[in-house]
């Protein structure tokens, strides 16, 4: 079975300063892993993925994400926040060969203080 | 091109009462699902389809129905609605091994 942890259901930072949202995922096999942003009252956006290539993903607006296979880890880090990072954040997981069957963290909530 | 596209954006139904979530992808997707998201819960796929024609149960399908007669159509019903339906639900589109393409939900309230 697959799961996915994300710790911190509500995360508060400074603007300005490092934003760092934790996941870590369970799996029998190497899965494909995700991240994504959900603005309020909208559908869920892309932010990056893993597939197996580069462990150090870079995604949209400038957040990135490193694989750590011996953590079982897929950390999301930006380095400066900004007022308009402030959303829902969702870890997911997808195994292959599955009917590409997703499987989401609970959220992450982040608040960026000014 | 308009992605997924999900009707309607709202709905209030009585217990009891039947209801079709439409949704539609232009994207020439072969997998599409539905999911529902409850706060404090996430998302948890209710039905998925690989194809036209095959679709399969998820995390939460009891209670809804689906069937996939096109590669661009996914419709969901609720067959009797009941208070713990009431959530917001979203349709989502991908390619295989591909990441999924969200519409922007249904919030659906079951008085």
């Amino acid at each position: 079975a697959q799961s996915v942890t994300q710790l911190g259901s509500h995360v508060s930072v400074s603007e300005g300063a490092l934003v760092l949202l934790r996941c870590n995922y369970s799996s029998s096999v190497p899965p494909y892993l995700f991240w994504y942003v959900q603005y309020p009252n909208q559908g869920l956006q892309l932010l990056l993925k893993y597939t197996s290539a580069a462990t150090l993903v870079k995604g949209i607006n400038g957040f990135e994400a490193e694989f750590k296979k011996s953590e079982t880890s897929f950390h999301l880090t930006k380095p400066s926040a900004h007022m308009s990072d402030a959303a829902e954040y969702f870890c997911a997981v997808s195994v292959p060969n599955t009917g590409n069957q997703f499987y989401f963290g609970t959220g992450t909530s982040l608040t960026v203080i000014p | 091109n308009a992605g997924v596209t999900q009707t309607p954006k709202f709905q209030v139904l009585k217990t009891g009462q039947s209801m079709t979530l439409q949704c539609a992808q232009d994207m020439n997707h072969e997998y599409m699902s539905w999911y529902r998201q409850d706060p404090g819960m996430g998302l948890r796929l209710i039905h998925y389809s690989v194809g036209a024609g095959i679709t399969d149960q998820g995390e939460v399908p009891n209670g809804y129905n689906v069937s996939r007669s096109t590669t661009e159509d996914f419709p969901l019903r609720l067959l009797s609605a009941a208070p713990s339906q009431t959530s917001v639900y979203f349709c989502a589109s991908s390619y295989s091994r591909g990441p999924l393409h969200f519409g922007n939900g249904t919030r659906l309230t079951v008085t």
